[in-house]
């Protein structure tokens, strides 16, 4: 039973330029999340999705996008990378009234 | 969101129980109160959560005060493996969103 799987974990980008991280569950829940952590500092989170094929932006969605075309996976998107999104980032899952699983994250740097 | 308010960090010698306090003030009749932990270069982990009893499970004990404006993470022998950033946090009963404060850094000494 892997739990949340992020997919790269490593990633140096030039500004400008796009990707896409991945993540994967495989413990059927509903609820995925991707959140940002700066350095000292708290998870914030980007986006989230209740749903295959729904998603919501949370508290700090600019610059991000997000899709959910299947139920185990969460994909984020930087359409244009800057230095201002160099952070670690954490997907996790969860079902109702049940804790977060989170994902060893994904260190991304923007140059 | 409720906020809660945690001191920036402890210190604890090891094998000796550790009490890591959270005030939550404008706590409402429906959020629970949940712990998480974060290890160096990891991510969160579930601890503990509670409503209004004290909780207890293999990693930590949860006392929470009666008027539920503070409560207290009870780790009962402190190991190295317990140093970590310590996350109190308050989430609705319904509700899926977890607000992540800068939380307590734990440090255990041998």
């Amino acid at each position: 039973n892997a739990g949340v799987t992020q997919t790269p974990k490593f990633r140096v980008l030039k500004t400008g330029q796009s990707m896409t991280l991945l993540c994967a569950q495989d413990m059927n829940h509903e609820y995925m999340y991707w959140y940002r952590q700066d350095p000292g500092m708290g998870l914030r989170l980007i986006h989230y999705s209740v749903g295959e094929g729904t998603t919501a932006k949370g508290e700090v969605p600019d610059g991000y996008n997000v899709s959910r075309l299947k139920k185990q996976n969460f994909l984020l998107g930087l359409e244009s990378a800057a230095p201002s999104q160099t952070s670690v980032y954490f997907c996790a899952s969860d079902t109702v009234n049940q804790p977060q699983h989170f994902g060893d994250g994904t260190r991304l740097s923007i140059l | 969101d409720a906020k809660t308010t945690q001191p920036n960090s402890m210190e604890s010698n090891e094998e000796e129980p550790v009490h890591l306090p959270c005030n939550h003030s404008t706590i409402s009749g429906t959020d629970y109160i949940h712990w998480y932990r974060q290890l160096p270069s990891q991510g969160p982990e579930y601890v503990i959560h509670g409503l209004t009893s004290n909780v207890n499970n293999r990693m930590a004990s949860l006392a929470i005060a009666e008027d539920r404006k503070s409560s207290t993470l009870i780790l009962h022998r402190a190991t190295l493996r317990d140093a970590a950033v310590y996350y109190c946090i308050l989430r609705l009963r319904y509700g899926n969103k977890l607000v992540f404060g800068a939380g307590t850094i734990l440090r255990v000494k041998s």
